[in-house]
């Protein structure tokens, strides 16, 4: 089956760390997507996590478990231009992308 | 570098009408191209994909349908509008099957 989960909404104040959870269930797995988007806008990539552990990229790192069907993304001393929809997606034995409908964050001054 | 052009940004069309949203690619060759559709509250959903010229896997069944004319431009039609087409539709590429999605501006459609 094909089953996605992450938190309508967060809320985190300017300068702090954030951490969106992602939870999945899938029988075939070909790896796991982060994606930003703006409010009207496109979606844009923001990491990639295939194997598990944490993968760091300046103020975002992503964390994947494949054992426990679990991703993360950690956003790291929070700016406004952070507050965006952030999307999780897995990639499945077909090679297509299965979106979960996006953690809306809300950064606060 | 590659870029991805989508077009009209918005668009307010009666019920019953046709429907002509294009998507064209460049700086890239044979790419895979996408139209997905985004509700509020809801994931991305795939309607079309398609690996090369005049080949189009659909994922829903639906009152839309597409088209790739030529190698690197993507075409997502109604021949009639129905009130539950309205959303946010997106063109899509990728260089392979299990590479990252790079996402045109998207348009807005309104059905009134």
């Amino acid at each position: 089956g094909q089953n996605i989960d992450q938190p309508t909404e967060m809320t985190a104040t300017e300068g702090a760390i954030v951490q969106i959870n992602c939870t999945y269930q899938t029988s075939g797995f070909n790896g796991l997507f982060w994606y930003q988007q703006h409010a009207g806008e496109a979606p844009t990539f923001l990491s990639y996590n295939v194997l598990d552990g944490l993968e760091e990229k300046g103020r975002f790192s992503s964390f994947l478990s494949r054992s426990k069907g679990y991703s993360y993304l950690l956003l790291k001393e929070l700016q406004m231009k952070d507050s965006a929809s952030y999307l999780c997606a897995y990639m499945d034995s077909n090679y297509q992308l299965i979106w979960g409908a996006g953690t809306k964050l809300i950064i606060k001054p | 570098s590659q870029t991805i052009h989508q077009w009209p940004a918005t668009l307010v069309q009666p019920v019953g009408s046709p429907l002509s949203l294009e998507c064209t690619v460049e700086g890239t060759s044979n790419p895979n191209l996408y139209w997905y559709r985004q509700a509020a509250g809801r994931g991305l959903q795939l309607l079309f994909y398609s690996v090369g010229i005049g080949q189009i896997s659909s994922e829903v069944p639906q009152n839309l349908s597409a088209s790739r004319p030529q190698d690197r431009q993507f075409i997502l039609s109604s021949k009639k509008l129905l009130l539950s087409d309205s959303g946010f539709y997106l063109c899509a590429w990728s260089g392979t099957e299990h590479e990252k999605l790079f996402f045109g501006s998207g348009t807005q459609l309104s059905v009134l």
